[in-house]
């Protein structure tokens, strides 16, 4: 079964600097790997996804992540922080089921504070 | 893109009572799912609800406990049965417009207490 592992519970940063939230995936065939964003007290918001090219994917808010097959991680950048960045964000793989459809099944998390 | 919107955005219940949330979508979409949220915590998917067959379940839930509707390709029902305090969560509702490399979106959860 496919899985993403999130090993940061949270993340501290310095606004203006830059940022990552790491995420490894363990899948079999082609990985399908998303990014998505859930702010306080609202739902969860698409950021980016990676499917197959570039290796350095760009999505909502600055945001960008880099597919490392090597490393098997799909790490969620952006170059210079912002406070209204703080916010909990997900990792999730797309796992193909056997009739034809999918499920997507979603990393533990990792809280990002961005301190002014 | 898809919007999705939740009925009722939360609620708070007696234990033993069920409750049904709905779930529209503004588009007709391929796939809805339904998931389950603690706060501040990860996404557990309950179930794939399938247009005129049963919905497909995961490990750990059962169609008597979270029986799921689907009647069309822009409406779906979950209802937590006969309730208890651990059914306490957000639930989210989420649908997907084509196949597995499309972006899969999601409502704004409802939010349900139990007492």
């Amino acid at each position: 079964a496919q899985s993403v592992a999130q090993p940061e519970d949270q993340v501290n940063v310095a606004e203006g600097n830059p940022l990552t939230v790491k995420c490894t995936y363990s899948v079999s065939g082609n990985p399908y790997l998303f990014w998505y964003v859930q702010y306080p007290n609202r739902g969860l918001q698409f950021l980016l996804k990676y499917i197959t090219g570039d290796n350095l994917v760009k999505g909502s808010y600055g945001f960008e992540a880099e597919f490392n097959k090597s490393q098997t991680s799909f790490h969620l950048k952006k170059p210079s922080a912002l406070v209204s960045d703080s916010a909990l964000y997900f990792c999730a793989v797309r796992d193909l089921i056997n009739t034809g459809g999918f499920k997507t099944i979603f990393g533990a998390g990792t809280r990002l504070f961005v301190k002014a | 893109s898809a919007v999705i919107s939740q009925k009722p955005s939360r609620d708070i219940c007696q234990r033993g009572t069920s409750l049904t949330i709905q779930c529209q979508v503004d588009s007709q979409v391929t796939m809805m799912f339904w998931y389950r949220q603690q706060p501040g915590q990860s996404l557990t998917l309950i179930a794939t609800a399938n247009q005129g067959s049963e919905a497909t379940y995961e490990s750990g839930f059962v169609i008597d406990k979270f029986p799921i509707s689907r009647p069309n390709l822009t409406f779906s029902t979950l209802t937590v049965s006969n309730m208890s305090p651990e059914d306490s969560s957000i639930y989210l509702c989420s649908a997907s417009v084509l196949g597995p490399q499309e972006t899969q979106y999601f409502g704004p959860g409802t939010r349900l207490l139990v007492l």
